[in-house]
């Protein structure tokens, strides 16, 4: 069965820079684009990113252009999220998903604080 | 572009329950529906309008015509209480994945 598990989330200062990961199992991982999706507390969902089978193609949301980057490893099935000039409003939780146009499975998140 | 969502539906249990979702000639489009209950991630309920991936009940309909999407939860159960949010890919635009506010279903 599928499964995407993120990592990585934790308490950071205003500024500060953070790697989240997604470990990919249950399917072919270097078939499929791959997207983040956050969600800040008590708030909607907002889809901030999304990588190509290949990593060619490339979105970013404006509200994280500039200063997130997505890769993905598909010999280690697994998925990344850079995050530098971490900001207050981007506490939320990170989830990882399978999909570009829709996101067909998600994995459970990973929570990122920015607090100083 | 830009999906309206009401903030809040109730519903009995047993009766239906209806969700909207408004975007301008949005039935152009694919409408994608998301569960999400509290403290756990978003589940694929619908997509493409009307599907339902394996494992969704019967019971979670969709349609879509001229302005509004609608996700139908027929003989709604408390297991049913959540949030749901409507999602499309709009390819004409430099944002083209768009999320509606989402909606918060209380059964009564």
């Amino acid at each position: 069965q599928v499964q995407l598990v993120e990592s990585g989330g934790g308490l950071v200062k205003p500024g500060g820079s953070l790697r989240l990961s997604c470990g990919a199992s249950g399917f072919i991982f270097s078939d499929y684009y791959m997207t983040w999706i956050r969600q800040s507390p008590g708030k909607g969902l907002e889809w901030l990113s999304y990588i190509s089978p290949s990593g060619t193609v490339i979105y970013y949301a404006d509200s994280v252009k500039g200063r997130f980057t997505v890769s993905r490893d598909n010999a280690k099935n697994s998925l990344y999220l850079h995050m530098n000039g971490l900001r207050v409003e981007d506490t939320a939780a990170y989830y990882c998903a399978r999909g570009q146009q829709l996101a067909d499975y998600w994995g459970q998140g990973t929570l990122v604080t920015v607090s100083s | 572009y830009v999906l309206t969502q009401t903030p809040s539906v109730s519903g009995a249990p047993g009766k239906t329950a209806r969700i909207t979702c408004g975007g301008n000639n949005i039935g152009s489009k694919n409408v994608h529906w998301y569960q999400q209950k509290p403290g756990q991630a978003p589940v694929l309920v619908v997509y493409d309008d009307s599907d339902r991936p394996s494992g969704i009940p019967e019971r979670f309909s969709g349609s879509n015509s001229g302005n509004t999407a609608t996700l139908t939860i027929s003989r709604v159960e408390a297991g049913d209480e959540a949030d749901y949010y409507c999602q499309v890919w709009d390819s004409t635009s430099d944002h083209p994945v768009v999320f509606g506010g989402g909606t918060k279903l209380t059964v009564l």
